[in-house]
């Protein structure tokens, strides 16, 4: 599985868009990227996956450059709920690879 | 839907002592997985499942074992505990969506099972 470097932290103000970027330079054709969140030390869940095209769902928009090396997760109007770790993961198969993730801290 | 549940949410073991961490799922999902999270780190993956009576090893599979005999089951036995087993351990399940020649899938995850090795 391609490997992914994201930043360790980030900050955003409330109802801000928070932009967290993912570099997956070694990503194969047939991997797609994953965005997961855990908050504090619940389960991780499930935001958002897209394989070339850009995506979008109730929760967040995922932007995937054209060479697909790298990507951004949106979450477009950021609350203090969203405060959390969020996952980039590249995986072609069924079982998912975590990293370090970001820690995305939501300001009032 | 309960959706996953993992039971016990809690438990202290002592060094050598075996127990399972109970895992079930009720949304017919294909796969199962278990990871283990260690403090400040992501998590790791642990064993998993494709489908009953089909298990393989991820990550880091030594010290424990898993069966999948139904399909909305899948525990996982630590044989004789370690203080290096002191974790928190997520199950994970999904279904398997194939489009166009790619597979794809999200994972649902349950609550954890903070587990303490003494």
């Amino acid at each position: 599985d391609a490997k992914t470097t994201q930043p360790p932290s980030m900050d955003c103000a409330e109802g801000r868009a928070a932009n967290l970027p993912c570099n997956h330079s070694t990503i194969s054709g047939n991997e797609y990227v994953y965005w997961y969140r855990q908050i504090h030390s619940q389960g991780p869940q499930y935001i958002i996956h897209g394989l070339k095209n850009n995506e979008t769902n109730e929760m967040a928009s995922l932007i995937i450059t054209e060479d697909r090396k790298s990507s951004t997760l949106i979450l477009p109007h950021a609350t203090l709920r969203d405060t959390a770790v969020y996952y980039c993961i590249v995986h072609a198969g069924n079982m998912l690879t975590f990293g370090g993730g970001t820690r995305l801290m939501v300001k009032p | 839907n309960a959706g996953v549940t993992q039971t016990p949410k809690f438990q202290v073991l002592k060094t050598g002592q075996s127990m399972t961490l109970q895992c079930a799922q009720d949304m017919n999902h294909e796969y199962m997985s278990w990871y283990r999270q260690d403090p400040g780190m992501g998590l790791r993956l642990i064993h998993y499942s494709v489908g009953a009576g089909i298990t393989d090893q991820g990550e880091v599979p030594n010290g424990y074992n898993v069966s999948r005999s139904t399909t909305e089951d899948f525990p996982l036995r630590l044989l004789s505990a370690a203080p290096s087993q002191t974790s928190v351990y997520f199950c994970a399940s999904s279904y398997r969506f194939l489009t166009s020649g790619y597979s794809y899938n999200e994972q649902f995850f349950g609550p954890g099972t903070r587990l303490t090795v003494l």
